[in-house]
């Protein structure tokens, strides 16, 4: 099956810095999405992203499917963005959601 | 318009036990997604249903687990003679057609403990 992987594992940042997470995978997909999983436990579905760009507020995701990667960029960062961001992907010949191991983040103020 | 909803939110169990877990799909979604994620790990697929049919059992353990969608009513997901390293939080998700064209919204799981 398909193989996602999120880099980096942990990330540490003070209020107010920018992040950049990454989503590798190993096959073509049909399908990419980014979620986060807040310290209670609820994921919150961020972005659908296929390929492209989009931007929702402080956070934007760029998915380049040809080279097999996502991008998603956290702006201005909130003591509220703390938790764990999965990338998940379905595979061209799949009909479900693959998650990565996902990046934990800790936003200090 | 109600999101997935799923009950109970915690569930604790004796080994030996079966647990029953329930999934309610978003209003006109026919199509049913379980997912288990164990400690400090990520979501693991188990299931996909269709009102009525499993189209894709793959992730689901051989022994012990199963999964249904009923015409009428929610999604269960039953687990016989449960032992410890059953405990997990268990995420359900629905979609109202094949593939996923679209953004996946998941419940706010059911956490499992097995004592």
């Amino acid at each position: 099956g398909i193989q996602v992987e999120q880099s980096p594992p942990d990330l540490i940042l003070q209020e107010g810095a920018n992040s950049t997470l990454r989503c590798n995978f190993s096959d073509s997909v049909n399908n990419l999405q980014w979620f986060h999983q807040n310290p209670w436990g609820q994921l919150i579905n961020l972005f659908y992203i296929p390929s492209g760009t989009k931007q929702n507020g402080r956070l934007s995701a760029t998915t380049v499917a040809t080279e097999r990667y996502s991008l998603l960029y956290i702006s201005s960062s909130q003591t509220t963005d703390s938790g764990v961001y999965f990338c998940a992907v379905e595979e061209t010949s799949g009909s479900r959601l693959t998650f990565g191991e996902g990046t934990q983040l800790t936003v200090n103020p | 318009n109600a999101g997935v909803m799923q009950n109970p939110r915690h569930l604790v169990r004796r080994r030996g036990q079966e647990a029953r877990l329930r999934c309610s799909p978003m209003k006109g979604h026919s199509h049913v997604y379980w997912y288990r994620q164990l400690p400090e790990e990520g979501l693991k697929f188990m299931v996909y249903l269709q009102k009525e049919n499993i189209i894709d059992e793959s992730g689901m353990p051989k022994e012990r687990f199963s999964a249904e969608f009923p015409k009428e009513g929610p999604s269960i997901l039953r687990i016989q003679q449960v032992v410890r390293g059953d405990s997990a939080a268990y995420f359900c998700a629905s979609s109202p057609l094949v593939g996923l064209n679209e953004k996946l919204f998941f419940g706010s799981g059911t956490q499992l403990s097995v004592l």
